[in-house]
């Protein structure tokens, strides 16, 4: 079975300019997570969303970042102007429905973004 | 919002020996799940712990869910170097979607 699909695997960008970031979960799953991986702040959740819904964006740092999920097989995460602080690992994690307990979150490679 | 902290946040260990985190919050939980991060890699799932004084095992590896619900512990048995990564513990609220992640535990295996 496909995993949680990302791309870019890598991005390299000028900072001011406009960034997207792509996930594809895994299918049948139903929740949405993005995550931000970084030294200083371990794994942060940006944004989780929920047969398409987004349900608690209070992980995203600021107006410049901003997330959607059009249908259940795609959601982005875009950053609008870029700045170097922004430079991390992102990944994106799916899982089944959570009910009365937790569901396993599956991660995908992640995007490696680096502003200058 | 609720944090668990996980010491020890570095180990270095000889091929052999044996290697335990923990994970401590101030609040009970209501379960905790552990992940594992290859250097270069994403973290994967490894195992959830539900109910209070859980102990569970994946071959070397020992998973413990304090009888209070605020502590949990991961144990390797005799480490191997496929073993190097960081381990985290992840919590989630009651009736929530978001896991909140410790910082990990890094560990290096010397071969």
């Amino acid at each position: 079975d496909a995993g949680v699909i990302q791309s870019p695997r890598h991005e390299v960008t000028e900072m001011g300019q406009e960034v997207t970031l792509r996930c594809k979960p895994i299918s049948g799953h139903n929740s949405l997570f993005w995550y931000r991986q970084t030294m200083m702040r371990g794994l942060e959740l940006l944004i989780y969303f929920n047969n398409n819904v987004p349900i608690d964006d209070s992980g995203m740092p600021e107006d410049r970042f901003s997330a959607k999920m059009p249908n259940a097989s795609f959601s982005t995460l875009k950053i609008q102007p870029s700045e170097p602080r922004d430079s991390a690992v992102y990944f994106c994690a799916s899982s089944l429905e959570w009910t009365d307990s937790n569901q396993p979150q599956h991660f995908g490679d992640g995007t490696r973004l680096s502003i200058l | 919002g609720q944090q668990v902290m996980q010491i020890p946040q570095y180990q270095h260990v000889q091929e052999g020996e044996d290697f335990t985190t923990y994970c401590n919050s101030s609040t009970t939980l209501s379960n905790i799940q552990w992940y594992k991060q290859r250097p270069g890699g994403h973290p994967v799932f490894l195992i959830q712990l539900v109910k209070s004084g859980e102990v569970k095992k994946q071959k070397r590896l020992t998973f413990q869910f304090g009888e209070a619900k605020k502590n949990s512990s991961l144990h390797i048995t005799a480490t191997q170097t496929t073993d190097v990564g960081t381990y985290f513990c992840a919590q989630a609220g009651a009736g929530s979607y978001q896991l909140t992640f410790g910082k990990g535990t890094k560990l290096s295996v010397i071969p």
